[in-house]
């Protein structure tokens, strides 16, 4: 296994710009999650995929997100309109078939809005 | 709603002597338990789990839980910490389903 990887590992952008997140799963990797954490605190659920079909969506992903998962490979999450209070890591899991609750994180994209 | 809280924000311990980090949970429905570490500028690590079975689990690098159900607790010890044990540790816990609830976080700061 090559890990969950994700890109860009850092993002400065200005408020009020649209920002997009790629996330690749461990190969075979069913279901891919998305998580958010401020400084200080634990991460918080955003949403999951199963392949393709997004599953769940977190009270705290305003419509200003979306997240997508197109081909049920890679995942990509956009924050449109970029709030300072957007300013996090953003960490991206993944977790196989029949084995759902062991999920497999990758490095993050730290976002920083200016 | 499931609830994870960690009692400790900050446990500052030299070297060598044991720590103990302490997780609480909340749920009315059958969990199961992680603890993840995570490095500076680093994501989560899995250290350990507790799905079923023997309710004290182990990790390779000498960390040990013990679920607890009565006490809804699931706390990590180490009986002798190294100064590369220094991170975050996050308890979580995931209700057989999808989404992982964590814990505010410890930070673990081994010093000489």
């Amino acid at each position: 296994d090559t890990g969950v990887s994700q890109d860009p590992r850092h993002k400065i952008t200005k408020r009020g710009q649209n920002v997009t997140f790629r996330c690749d799963p461990i190969s075979e990797h069913n279901r891919l999650y998305w998580y958010r954490q401020t400084l200080g605190q634990g991460p918080e659920f955003l949403t999951y995929f199963q392949n393709e079909a997004q599953l769940e969506k977190s009270r705290l992903l305003s419509d200003r997100f979306s997240a997508e998962r197109p081909k049920g490979s890679f995942s990509t999450l956009e924050i449109q309109r970029t709030e300072q209070g957007d300013s996090a890591m953003y960490l991206c899991a993944s977790s196989k078939p029949r084995s759902s609750y062991e999920q497999y994180f990758g490095p993050g994209t730290r976002l920083t809005v200016t | 709603a499931q609830s994870v809280t960690q009692l400790d924000s900050q446990v500052p311990v030299f070297e060598e002597a044991p720590v103990e980090l302490r997780c609480n949970y909340s749920s009315s429905v059958s969990v199961y338990l992680f603890w993840y570490v995570q490095y500076p500028n680093q994501g989560l690590q899995l250290l350990l789990k507790y799905l079923s079975g023997s309710t004290l689990v182990e990790s390779i690098n000498g960390f040990e839980a013990e679920f607890n159900k009565s006490q809804t607790s699931f706390h990590l010890r180490k009986p002798s910490v190294h100064i590369s044990d220094t991170a975050e540790y996050f308890c979580a816990v995931n209700n057989q389903g999808g989404k992982l609830i964590f814990g505010q976080g410890t930070e673990l700061s081994v010093k000489p």
